[in-house]
């Protein structure tokens, strides 16, 4: 049912710096991940994929590391810009599930 | 990347009328399209997928009558909220796959459904 009552993890940065957003995940059978960046009133917009295959995958300021041991997922943003403030969600999937399951969430601010 | 759109991106109705909810893949053709509802400062929820030519999957707890979908080509889903309540009020979102096998998925911008 709906966790009511739970916020939103929330993450604030100083412009400039670099951000570190954290994903738990708990389907050990899963092999694909993605990183969503969701501005207020729009869709998700991809930004970066792994697959379980791969311990690190950088794309344009953007790295995603993928720590299977412990089920974790992180998504590191380099030189934070006031346009990177947005909700950002992991996603996971499993290899013949066409489904996509969604984390949670992470709210990032960034402070100018 | 490929473009999903999305129509309307707000509407408001009133209690008790139907609301149909488009989505289409612009630039490519999407076999497998997927319907997600998100309430305020939660995640994505899915609630269906839509096949072409076939008949939805509807996750558990998603009532079909309520929520009927539609895929009637590669490149249009329709989502119609039949008989509106307050409660049914949401974000409504769909995304669609570029290619059959691949996993990625790109997402359309959203419909904001108000019900009075």
């Amino acid at each position: 049912g709906e966790n009511v009552g739970l916020h939103l993890p929330t993450l604030s940065v100083q412009e400039g710096d670099n951000s570190i957003i954290n994903c738990a995940y708990s389907n050990s059978a899963s092999d694909y991940f993605i990183w969503y960046k969701q501005e207020s009133g729009k869709g998700p917009q991809f930004i970066i994929d792994i697959r379980s295959n791969m311990d690190k995958r950088q794309g344009q300021r953007v790295t995603v590391l993928l720590n299977k041991t412990v089920k974790h997922l992180s998504l590191q943003i380099a030189a934070t810009q006031p346009g990177d403030s947005a909700v950002y969600f992991c996603a996971e999937n499993n290899f013949g599930n066409e489904k996509l399951t969604f984390g949670t969430g992470t709210r990032l601010t960034i402070i100018p | 990347g490929a473009v999903v759109s999305q129509h309307p991106s707000r509407v408001i109705c009133k209690s008790g009328t139907s609301v149909k909810i488009e989505c289409r893949s612009l630039d490519f053709q999407a076999t497998t399209m997927f319907w997600y509802r998100q309430f305020p400062k939660k995640s994505l929820m899915l609630m269906a997928t839509s096949n072409e030519g076939s008949k939805a999957t509807y996750e558990q707890g998603v009532e079909k009558d309520k929520f009927l979908i539609n895929h009637a080509s590669l490149t249009l889903s329709t989502l119609t909220v039949t008989s509106a309540h307050p409660e049914d009020s949401s974000f409504y979102i769909c995304s669609a796959r570029a290619q059959e096998g691949a996993v990625e998925a790109f997402f359309g911008q959203g419909t904001r459904l108000t019900v009075v």
